[in-house]
């Protein structure tokens, strides 16, 4: 596509359950991230993926966090046993992995825990 | 110490004005530099990247880097309305693995 594809754009979900939120990156691009952003709040980094794996996972908040990329292109983040202080907006971000390569973001999702 | 370091603000300036928005970092190894722009509500958006120590322009747009004070800022010529946006500071290097690394951002607020 021509640009990150983050879906869904929205999620609301009852405390205690497990959601996935999906990022389709640039075709081409290697490097992918995912970062968190609370209400007026600036980027909280989790995790950084170079193709398949993820060179840097430090960001993950707990175990309650997961994600995996398969085939170097689209990405999930999983978050088990949602709770409230979940609730933010999931950007992912893709670039061609190259000092000085720009990352482009997506629109995000936009995670509720009711 | 967090890795690349931002006055949170709000920074207000009056329209017309320059606005001077700075950045430092801690990784002296930094190669590429990056200002993104984000409204509220919207994703950010790249404004300018620079590698080279000196100033890069870009219309109202001027980034500057310096090296070996490890410092980079942009500067906003005629500041106008829509310019009220939270600025990201970003870096990365080939130590870092490529890891593009995002300070929390200034905001910039500027007055009709």
């Amino acid at each position: 596509g021509a640009g990150v594809s983050q879906s869904p754009s929205n999620k609301v979900t009852e405390k205690g359950k497990d959601v996935e939120l999906r990022c389709d990156p640039i075709s081409g691009h290697t490097a992918l991230y995912w970062y968190r952003q609370s209400l007026g709040q600036g980027l909280e980094f989790l995790i950084y993926f170079q193709g398949n794996s993820a060179p840097d996972k430090s960001g993950l908040p707990s175990d309650r966090f997961s994600a995996e990329r398969t085939g170097g292109s689209v990405s999930t983040l999983t978050i088990q046993r949602t709770q409230q202080e979940d609730s933010a907006v999931y950007l992912c971000a893709s670039s061609l992995g190259l000092v000085g390569t720009e990352a482009f973001f997506g629109q995000g999702t936009r995670l509720t825990v009711v | 110490q967090k890795e690349v370091e931002q006055n949170s603000g709000p920074l207000s300036v009056p329209e017309g004005a320059i606005a001077s928005l700075n950045c430092t970092y801690s990784d002296r190894g930094s190669q590429s530099f990056f200002w993104y722009r984000q409204y509220s509500g919207k994703s950010p958006e790249l404004i300018m990247f620079i590698y080279s120590n000196g100033d890069k322009e870009d219309g109202r747009f001027t980034a500057q880097l310096n090296k070996a004070s490890q410092y980079v800022s942009l500067l906003i010529r005629d500041s106008q309305p829509s310019d009220s946006a939270t600025y990201l500071c970003a870096v990365n290097s080939q130590d870092s693995s490529y890891k593009l690394i995002f300070g929390s951002g200034t905001r910039l607020l500027v007055r009709p």
